[in-house]
């Protein structure tokens, strides 16, 4: 079935420097990809989102690239700041209505 | 906060017993969703209902069972609960239904079975 390889599962980063998650895919009629933030104690909250007919969308420090081709997907958090500390999911939307989520990714900002 | 509200925020109890996890999604959501997080196993979908209709089911074992009110809050039943049912479990809204809806998340209930 579809599945969501998410790398790396942590990452340490200085304040300040920038950070990059990426996931790959393997159904290419996936057409909508979301991803999470996680806080300790919260459910996953949404913070960007990217469109199979969109290939970069940015808001503020943070930045999405999706690549159809080669079925992989990128955040980017630039600027990255203690708050920024939590786990990250890639997720898609593949097949019905059901939601793939990647593995998570631990990303520590280290002040 | 989301708007999507779930009880009880936590739940400890016995193999073998019943539970039911509640959910209330954002004003005007038609769409729940149910997801399990496990340490071993991550998100995985369960369930989602679309205006009282059951519209896709993911990974859902056959001794858990959902459904959805007139009203549109949604409830989780656990039955025969084993060990490795401890998870966290979440439910999310959305608008409308379909590929590529956003979903809204809620706090979620932390199952505890002993």
């Amino acid at each position: 079935g579809e599945n969501v390889e998410q790398h790396p599962s942590t990452l340490s980063v200085q304040e300040g420097d920038s950070a990059v998650i990426k996931c790959t895919y393997s159904d290419s009629a996936s057409n909508y990809f979301p991803w999470y933030k996680q806080e300790l104690g919260k459910g996953p909250q949404l913070i960007i989102d990217i469109r199979s007919n969109v290939g970069e969308k940015k808001d503020q420090r943070i930045a999405v690239t999706l690549n159809k081709t080669a079925k992989h997907f990128s955040l980017h958090i630039t600027e990255t700041q203690p708050e920024d500390s939590a786990v990250y999911f890639c997720a898609l939307a593949s097949g019905t209505y059901k939601y793939i989520f990647g593995t998570g990714t631990r990303l520590k900002v280290l002040a | 906060d989301s708007g999507v509200t779930q009880t009880p925020k936590h739940l400890i109890t016995a193999t073998g017993q019943r539970v039911t996890l509640r959910c209330s999604p954002r004003s005007g959501d038609l769409s729940v969703y149910w997801y399990q997080q496990s340490l071993d196993q991550g998100l995985q979908f369960l369930i989602q209902y679309y205006n009282g209709e059951e519209r896709a089911k993911g990974n859902i074992l056959e001794r858990f069972s959902a459904q959805q009110f007139p009203d549109l809050h949604s409830e989780l039943n656990l039955s025969s609960l084993e060990l490795g049912d401890s998870a966290l479990y979440f439910c999310a809204s959305s608008g409308e239904t379909g590929l590529g809806v956003t979903q809204y998340f809620g706090p979620g209930t932390r199952l505890t079975v002993l």
